[in-house]
């Protein structure tokens, strides 16, 4: 069955720098949620979009920025990169009225230099 | 604010001995699903509770949802090395309707052979 897929896997970026992250969730999948997750921390909520809208907003950094594009895939824009940012970031989808679950992709690593 | 806490943060158990983890939150929940994440990976779904006091069963995994709908447990039995990796419990909050799950802090199970 297909997955969440993330894009780049690893990312590494000098501070000061911006980086765009990808994610397509998964087929018919109409609800996205990005979540940044901290060594031995437990997966914090961004952001997330349904049906191209920003549904609810968690604790992103004004930094940052996200849209769900007609294909429904989304993008996460980090700017002015700090050292803190560095962090798996996962994507999250599933499909509004089917079920809660959120299925999650294979993240992305970032780190900044 | 909603406030899901799990314990314990670690346990350690020898192989063929049981593991629970417990979660607890501050609000009636919805709904509450389980995640395993094994080290470097992605949380990976395992099961999702809806109705108070159900108890569901994957092998040698149990799955409780309190009676009112607060708190929920996870329970292994017979450790495999398998099983090494973080639990995570995440809610959704019963007034919610954004689908925003709220993530415990995940316990990290090490089992040793």
């Amino acid at each position: 069955a297909a997955g969440v897929i993330q894009s780049p896997r690893h990312l590494i970026k000098e501070k000061r720098e911006t980086a765009t992250l990808k994610c397509y969730p998964i087929p018919r999948h109409d609800t996205v949620y990005w979540y940044q997750q901290g060594p031995g921390q437990d997966p914090q909520f961004l952001i997330s979009f349904y049906e191209k809208m920003q549904s609810d907003k968690g604790s992103i950094p004004d930094r940052f920025s996200a849209q769900q594009f007609s294909d429904y895939h989304s993008e996460l824009n980090m700017s002015s990169l700090e050292l803190g940012d560095s962090a798996l970031y996962f994507c999250a989808s599933r499909r509004e009225g089917l079920s809660d679950t959120q299925y999650f992709g294979p993240g992305t690593r970032l780190t900044v230099l | 604010g909603q406030q899901v806490m799990q314990i314990p943060q670690y346990q350690h158990v020898q192989e063929g001995e049981d593991f629970t983890t417990y979660c607890n939150s501050s609000t009636t929940l919805s709904n509450i699903q389980w995640y395993k994440q094994r080290p470097g990976g992605h949380p990976v779904f395992l099961i999702q509770l809806v109705k108070s006091g159900e108890v569901k069963k994957q092998k040698r995994l149990t799955f409780q949802f309190g009676e009112a709908k607060k708190n929920s447990s996870l329970h292994i039995t017979a450790t495999q090395t398998t099983d090494v990796g973080t639990y995570f419990c995440a809610g959704k909050d019963r007034g919610s309707t954004l689908g925003r799950l709220y993530f415990g802090r995940g316990t990290q199970l090490t089992v040793w052979p």
